[in-house]
């Protein structure tokens, strides 16, 4: 089945700088990527996604890059805020599986 | 409704007790999908439903859980004679169509088993 390692699991970053979030995958049929941000204590919310014939993909301050080739993908988020801190997952899905299958997490820790 | 309404949001169940999880989805979102998140951990996979039917059921961990969704609509995710490491969070998602878009998830359940 696939795999997703994600890293790092926990990140610190200054108020302004950017952050970077890698995950690699492992069935090359994966064909969607998810990223979710959840808070402490709520639900995990899509924050952007990535379909596999794209390369990548931009909203306000963050990106999305794929990499299908080397079967990975990265969440940069430009221009960091405190309220930008809480726990980011990414996710793999292919064509026809319902199911997706997420990384373990990384805490992002924006300081003031 | 105006997003995925799960119930109980805790539930705390005496080892062996049965309990039952309530997973209301978005109106009209035809795929439903029921995932387990330990502590520190990403969401991990257990059943999905397209509509009343059960199309992938590979992530139960055992023969204690089940789910249905016998309207297409509201599931049930029902776990027997719990155990200490069915503790977790239970995250219901539900999304428009199969693989078309990303899932809007419930706030959960938190279920502690002592």
């Amino acid at each position: 089945g696939e795999n997703v390692e994600q890293h790092p699991s926990t990140l610190s970053v200054q108020e302004g700088d950017s952050a970077v979030i890698k995950c690699t995958y492992s069935d090359s049929a994966s064909n969607y990527f998810p990223w979710y941000k959840q808070e402490l204590g709520k639900r995990p919310q899509l924050i952007i996604d990535i379909r596999s014939n794209v390369g990548e993909k931009k909203d306000q301050r963050i990106a999305v890059t794929l990499n299908k080739t080397a079967k990975h993908f990265s969440l940069h988020i430009t221009e960091t805020q405190p309220e930008d801190s809480a726990v980011y997952f990414c996710a793999s899905r292919g064509t026809n599986a319902g199911k997706s299958t997420f990384g373990d997490g990384t805490t992002l820790t924006v300081k003031p | 409704g105006a997003g995925v309404s799960q119930s109980p949001r805790y539930k705390v169940a005496k080892r062996g007790q049965d309990v039952a999880l309530r997973c209301d989805p978005i109106s009209g979102h035809v795929s439903l999908f029921w995932y387990q998140q330990a502590l520190g951990q990403g969401p991990e996979f257990l059943t999905y439903f397209q509509n009343e039917a059960q199309l992938d059921k590979s992530g139960l961990p055992s023969d204690r859980f089940f789910a249905e969704r016998p309207e297409g609509s509201v599931s049930t995710l029902k776990i027997q004679r719990t155990q200490q490491e069915d503790s977790a969070v239970y995250l219901c998602a539900s999304g428009e169509r199969q693989g078309r878009y990303g899932y809007t998830f419930g706030s959960g359940t938190r279920l502690t088993v002592v």
